[in-house]
Parts: C-alpha cells; structure tokens; sequence
C-alpha cells in the first residue's frame, strides 16, 4: 500500500539534544511537508520541499532544519535551539507544484522534551 | 491575511443527531475550501473540498457549501455515527503554485455517544 511513514511515533528527549524525525513516502510525489501540531491550535508549517535537493522555510522554520537528498525521504531534525519543541509533528506530501489542496499525511511523530 | 476560524470544541452529540460544525475564512483572493478529518491516533486526511462559490463538496454523508456572501463553509451530517468520533479541520488555499499554502483552522474535536 502506497502511503508516508513517520517514525518514531513517539520520542523523548533531552533539554539540548538534537533529534531526528524520519519521513519516507512510496507516492511517488514530488512535494513533501513538515507541519508542527499544538493543542487548539491549527498546523503550523515548518519547511516544505516541491522538488530533492531543495526546501523552503515555512511559517515556523527556526530551530529545524531539513534535508531532502532522495524524493522518498524528508527527515525533520529538531535542534537545541527549538525552544519549545514538545509537540505533535505531521509530514505531509502532494503531488506536485499545482495546488489541489490535497496533502497525504503520516500518522505522526509526538516528541517530548523532558 | 488569509485565516479560518471554526467553532472551537469539543461538540459532543449522540448518535444519529445532526451534525454541523462552523467554518467562517477571510481571504484576499477566491480561495478553494477544504475539510480534513482527523481519525485518534492517525494523521490527517481530505474529507471533502469546494473550489468556488456556491459549489458543494461531499464524502461519507458529511457535505460542506462554499458560500461566498457569507464567507462559510458549514460542515453538516445528517445523522452521525461513533466511527465519526475525530477532530475535523477547516482549511483554504487561495494560491494555486503550491500547496504550502494552505491555511489550517484550529481544529474541532467531535465525540459520539452511543
């Protein structure tokens, strides 16, 4: 079955550690997405990709940073300067640069700093 | 700029009782109109859409019409069922070269009593 795959699902971490989040999709799409989801609040949009070996900031880039080196695969690293990283974090991907307004997501990744 | 509000939660109904959860967006263009559904323990996925004014979107018995004079999108069941039990997200897209452009509302959570 074609789909995205986050991992881990959940994760722990401590204060100044970096972590990594993996985003592989079979799709075959050419756009990828992190978003970051908060109690009562809507995704927010922290990087995108629309084609490998290129990635834009979105809304909430500081203290992330991306890579996308193989259209299948978009890891999110979360680093020490995140401030406030706990939190639900979705990848997404469409299929091209046309805006059909439909995203595909991955089931998520929850991240717990302690 | 653009944004969506909606009806903040949680609405909790019995089974079989009507089903509408409000969507209000501003935007500067003619935007297209999205709701996704959010399953406990899953990512997002579309529900249905609208992509200009008057027209209706549907999928599983839920419908949503794009109303221009008032800037809504009502999402509406008829009769709703437990399996219904999730978070449902209002969202826009006014800009068609990409789609991390899109605008996501807080989210509303649905509870279903049997």
């Amino acid at each position: 079955d074609g789909g995205i795959t986050q991992s881990p699902k959940y994760l722990f971490r401590k204060e100044g550690q970096n972590v990594t989040l993996s985003c592989e999709q079979n799709l075959n799409h050419d756009a990828m997405y992190w978003y970051r989801q908060d109690p009562g609040q809507g995704l927010r949009l922290i990087y995108y990709s629309q084609i490998v070996n290129d990635f834009q900031k979105g809304d909430i880039a500081e203290g992330y940073s991306v890579s996308r080196e193989k259209k299948e695969s978009f890891p999110l690293t979360v680093t020490s300067a995140q401030k406030n990283p706990t939190a639900f974090y979705l990848c997404a991907s469409s299929i091209g640069p046309v805006n059909t307004g439909e995203l595909f997501f991955g089931e998520g990744s929850r991240l717990t700093v302690l | 700029g653009d944004s969506v509000t909606q009806m903040e939660g949680p609405v909790t109904l019995s089974e079989e009782a009507f089903l509408t959860i409000n969507c209000t967006y501003t935007a500067t263009g003619y935007p297209s109109l999205f709701w996704y559904v959010q399953y406990p323990g899953e990512g997002l996925q579309l529900l249905l859409k609208a992509t200009k004014a008057d027209d209706k979107g549907s999928n599983k018995g839920f419908e949503a019409t794009y109303r221009k004079e008032t800037t809504s999108f009502h999402l509406e069941k008829g009769s709703v069922q437990v399996s219904d039990s999730a978070v449902y997200f209002c969202a826009l897209s006014d800009d068609h070269s990409s789609a991390s452009k899109i605008i996501f509302g807080s989210g509303t959570r649905l509870s279903i009593r049997p």
